[in-house]
């Protein structure tokens, strides 16, 4: 079946602008996962959906870092006024009970 | 706080021996535990991962991994190693309580097998 999705997969943007990040979950998945990994570095937790519930937010580095999730499926995220240290691989990962499946992931260049 | 520890940032074992990735953890309860891997220029892939019951669980290209709960640990193993299991090796804990399924996740440990 059909994995987790991600759009664009590069994405070069001039300092300053606004950059959209998409994921599209496995089917049926309730949890959603945003990570960032740096160049060979671990994973940073960035914002994590559960069903209805509220996000956990706890992860996003800034206020110009945010997240939706639309129709419990989708999610988008969105970094505003983009700076060279954002630049790093956006992970999405969607889960229903226990393992998460990651998708390709975003490559974010902030020049 | 709780924290999951990969205390080698790099592994070398040569080709046929078997190789230990180590993990271990600190955290309130009966955790989750799992383990991922990411080969060169490809995504995070799930390897396996310990529930409850039996102690040893074994997962996806011949890797399994012990869970000992005095030690709080849950080192990888793979008896015979292979070139084509150089990669970067994620642990990752979740806490068995609520219905927060966040992970809390290791430096990871990148292994390099020399033919």
């Amino acid at each position: 079946g059909a994995g987790v999705s991600q759009s664009p997969s590069n994405k070069v943007t001039e300092k300053g602008k606004d950059v959209e990040l998409r994921c599209d979950p496995i089917s049926g998945h309730t949890a959603l996962y945003w990570y960032r990994q740096s160049l060979g570095q671990g994973l940073e937790f960035l914002i994590y959906f559960q069903g209805n519930s509220a996000p956990d937010k706890s992860g996003l580095p800034s206020d110009r870092f945010s997240a939706e999730r639309t129709g419990g499926s989708v999610s988008t995220l969105t970094i505003q006024r983009t700076q060279q240290e954002d630049s790093a691989v956006y992970l999405c990962a969607s889960s229903t009970h226990y393992e998460q499946y990651f998708g390709p992931g975003t490559r974010l260049t902030v020049t | 706080a709780q924290s999951v520890a990969q205390p080698e940032d790099q592994v070398n074992v040569a080709e046929g021996n078997p190789l230990t990735v180590k993990c271990t953890y600190s955290v309130s309860g009966n955790p989750y535990l799992f383990w991922y891997v990411q080969y060169p220029n490809r995504g995070l892939q799930f390897l396996l991962k310990y529930i409850t019951g039996d102690n040893l669980v074994k997962g996806s290209y011949g890797f399994e991994a012990e869970f000992n709960k005095s030690q709080t640990s849950f080192h990888l193993k793979k008896p015979s190693a292979l070139v084509s299991d150089s990669a970067l090796y994620f642990c990752a804990v979740r806490l068995n309580a609520g219905n927060n399924r966040k992970l809390i996740w290791g430096l990871g440990t990148s292994l390099a097998v020399n033919p």
